[in-house]
């Protein structure tokens, strides 16, 4: 199993550009999210899904927009890009049948210039 | 709102020796999950270790333990015979129970450092 894949890796955008995080887990997960790592903040939510067709805001939303049409991906939209979305995404899925443990993506380290 | 606390943003231990690391959180709830993640230079967060509120049993997983103590709302990671593998910043996390929407709330992490 693949577990959950992020795409891109790295990306660098300019102030006002849009661009969509991709996020896709094999794992029949029902629970989804995405988080920001900035440096001394630890992670900080920012939407989840706990099912197709079903999403909510998190701590931090303002700048970004969620879907979950199907029940493998959670893609992550930044509308209008700014310098302070600069920072670290993760996207990570979860299952009753798991305990509850999360499991996380590899990473997307966004820089806004 | 729960809220999760690393007290400690740094860490060092010698290798071979044991370390511990601090998490307090604060919450209402009587059933939850408690969380220990590793992240290495790669950036991948690995899951280390897990305890359900509802067990009063301490979970071990090889060398890592934790000291779970519910009235105290006290999670710390013990790592016994330190390796330089375990260097990484370390992540405690709260979640909700079944039912709830049961996101996890990380503390602000602890930056393990081992000395050779």
């Amino acid at each position: 199993n693949a577990g959950v894949t992020q795409t891109p890796k790295f990306q660098v955008l300019k102030t006002g550009q849009s661009m969509t995080l991709q996020c896709a887990q094999d794992m029949n997960h029902e629970y989804m999210s995405w988080y920001r790592q900035d440096p001394g903040m630890g992670l900080r939510l920012i939407h989840y899904s706990v099912g197709a067709g079903i999403t909510d805001q998190g701590e931090v939303p303002n700048g970004y927009n969620v879907s979950r049409s199907t029940t493998e991906d959670f893609p992550l939209r930044l509308l209008s890009a700014a310098p302070s979305q600069t920072s670290v995404y993760f996207c990570a899925s979860s299952s009753p049948g798991d305990n509850y443990g999360y499991t996380f993506g590899s990473g997307t380290r966004l820089t806004v210039v | 709102a729960q809220t999760v606390t690393q007290s400690q943003p740094e860490m060092s231990v010698q290798e071979a020796e044991t370390v511990t690391l601090s998490c307090t959180y604060d919450t209402s709830e009587s059933d939850y999950y408690l969380f220990w993640y590793k992240q290495p230079p790669s950036r991948q967060m690995i899951l280390v270790i897990r305890q359900e509120a509802y067990k009063q049993q301490n979970a071990t997983e090889n060398r890592f333990s934790v000291n779970f103590q519910k009235a105290a709302k006290s999670f710390s990671l013990k790592i016994s015979d330190s390796q330089l593998g375990d260097a990484a910043m370390y992540f405690c996390a709260y979640r909700s129970p079944p039912g709830s929407q049961g996101n996890l709330i990380f503390g602000k992490g602890t930056k393990l450092s081992v000395k050779p």
